[in-house]
């Protein structure tokens, strides 16, 4: 069984630009969730997404969006990029959201903003 | 709020000893427990959680973690120490009273294993 697969691993944008990541979750799963992860604030929950709906936000700037579509792979977007925004972003997905279920990470995609 | 500390930046280890990395969490019901394991450039690999029952939870590759709820702590522990669990491990938490599935994490505890 695939794992979940966050592309692409690694970018590199421009303060100011804009940046579009991708997750696909386990098959069958539907509940994906977004962190972000710095060596200053550590692991960051950004969102949550379950069938096309977003559940759960963190506290983040509108600049951080995301979706889900109907297979239930996500994106998540980063509008007007920041210095502060470079970050390993791993994405998570989860079979049920019945709260008892683990969540299985991607590998991540590493965002350097220059 | 629900919140995670994980007291200890780093912890060193000899190849063959016992290892214990320390968590306590904070949640205002009662708790989902997980540990992860994060190896350089990696995502984060799932060890073991506590949802209920039994205090003492076996995980993957010889791990195990106990439940405290008087002390509201969650320690990892794994009795003998081999130098390929040199990594990074994250607790976390998820309030069984809150909606979704959110996870808090601790701020991470650096293993390393010396032969």
């Amino acid at each position: 069984k695939a794992g979940v697969t966050q592309t692409p691993r690694y970018l590199i944008k421009t303060r100011g630009q804009q940046v579009t990541l991708s997750c696909s979750p386990i098959s069958g799963h539907r509940s994906v969730s977004w962190y972000q992860q710095t060596p200053g604030q550590g692991l960051q929950f950004l969102f949550e997404y379950f069938s096309e709906t977003q559940r759960n936000k963190g506290n983040f700037p509108g600049r951080f969006s995301g979706r889900q579509f109907s297979n239930s792979r996500s994106e998540m977007n980063v509008s007007t990029l920041e210095l502060g925004d470079s970050a390993l972003y791993l994405c998570a997905s989860s079979l049920r959201t019945d709260r008892t279920s683990e969540a299985f990470f991607g590998q991540g995609t590493r965002l350097t903003v220059v | 709020a629900q919140s995670v500390a994980q007291p200890e930046d780093q912890v060193n280890v000899a190849e063959g000893n016992p290892l214990t990395v320390k968590c306590t969490y904070s949640v205002s019901g009662n708790p989902y427990l997980f540990w992860y394991v994060q190896y350089p450039n990696r995502g984060l690999q799932f060890l073991l959680k506590y949802i209920t029952g039994d205090n003492l939870v076996k995980g993957s590759y010889g791990f195990e973690a106990e439940f405290n709820k008087s002390q509201t702590s969650f320690h990892l522990k794994k009795p003998s120490a081999l130098v390929s669990d040199s990594a990074l491990y994250f607790c976390a938490v998820r309030d069984i009273e809150a909606a979704g599935n959110k996870l808090t994490f601790g701020g991470g505890t650096r293993v390393l294993v010396k032969p």
